[in-house]
């Protein structure tokens, strides 16, 4: 099946602790990219990558880091300190840019305590 | 700079009533348009697309037409059903850059 997966779905942390938040997609897509949904501001694009190694940043990318080293995984990792990381993060895939759909990640949520 | 404004919610409609939810974007260029679909607990999936002026995108009774002239992408459905209740969001894709645009979701429930 064709699918995006995240783990974990729930997280609970505190103030200051990194941690990483794993993406995996089985369909082959190039582009793939994170993005945090806060109540009021919608969907906001934290990074993106193009391809293997290539990453770029979204509008949001402050407290993040993120890695291609493979095609189909692309972890996202919340550095201390991060500004407001409470939230719902969504991993997404797609086979490219522009007119493509995106296929998105059940979805994980942050607690920071 | 790109961005795309969509109608405030919520929006609650009863059975069988027409839904417009209004959706007006900024960008440089051509850009691509989207309805995504989240339901409860799930992520987004796509709902139609345009990627060119004049295009109509459709899927499950859904309708927006790309409309240059007014920067407007409205989403139309003629008769809701209740499980058409979920948050719907536009968005667009920059014929520069490789950003994606997302507004701010407008959550729709369809009551009985």
């Amino acid at each position: 099946e064709a699918q995006v997966t995240q783990n974990p779905r729930y997280l609970i942390t505190v103030t200051g602790k990194k941690l990483t938040v794993t993406c995996s997609q089985n369909m082959n897509h190039e582009y793939m990219s994170w993005y945090r949904q806060d109540p009021g501001l919608g969907l906001r694009q934290i990074y993106y990558s193009m391809n293997v190694e290539v990453t770029d940043k979204g509008d949001v990318p402050e407290g993040y880091k993120v890695s291609r080293k493979e095609k189909r995984n692309f972890p996202l990792i919340l550095e201390s300190p991060s500004p407001n990381p409470t939230s719902l993060y969504f991993c997404a895939s797609s086979f490219g840019h522009n007119s493509y759909e995106q296929y998105f990640g059940p979805g994980t949520r942050l607690t920071v305590t | 700079g790109n961005s795309v404004t969509q109608m405030e919610g919520p929006v609650t409609l009863s059975e069988e009533a027409f839904l417009t939810i209004n959706c007006t974007y900024t960008a440089t260029g051509y850009p691509s348009l989207f309805w995504y679909v989240q339901y409860p607990g799930e992520g987004l999936q796509l709902l139609l697309k345009a990627t060119k002026a004049d295009d109509k995108g459709s899927n499950k009774g859904f309708e927006a037409t790309y409309r240059k002239e007014t920067t407007s992408f409205h989403l139309e459905k003629g008769s809701v059903q209740v499980s058409d209740s979920a948050v719907y969001f536009c968005a667009l894709s920059a014929l520069f850059g490789n950003q994606f645009y997302f507004g701010t979701g407008t959550s729709l429930t369809v009551i009985p």
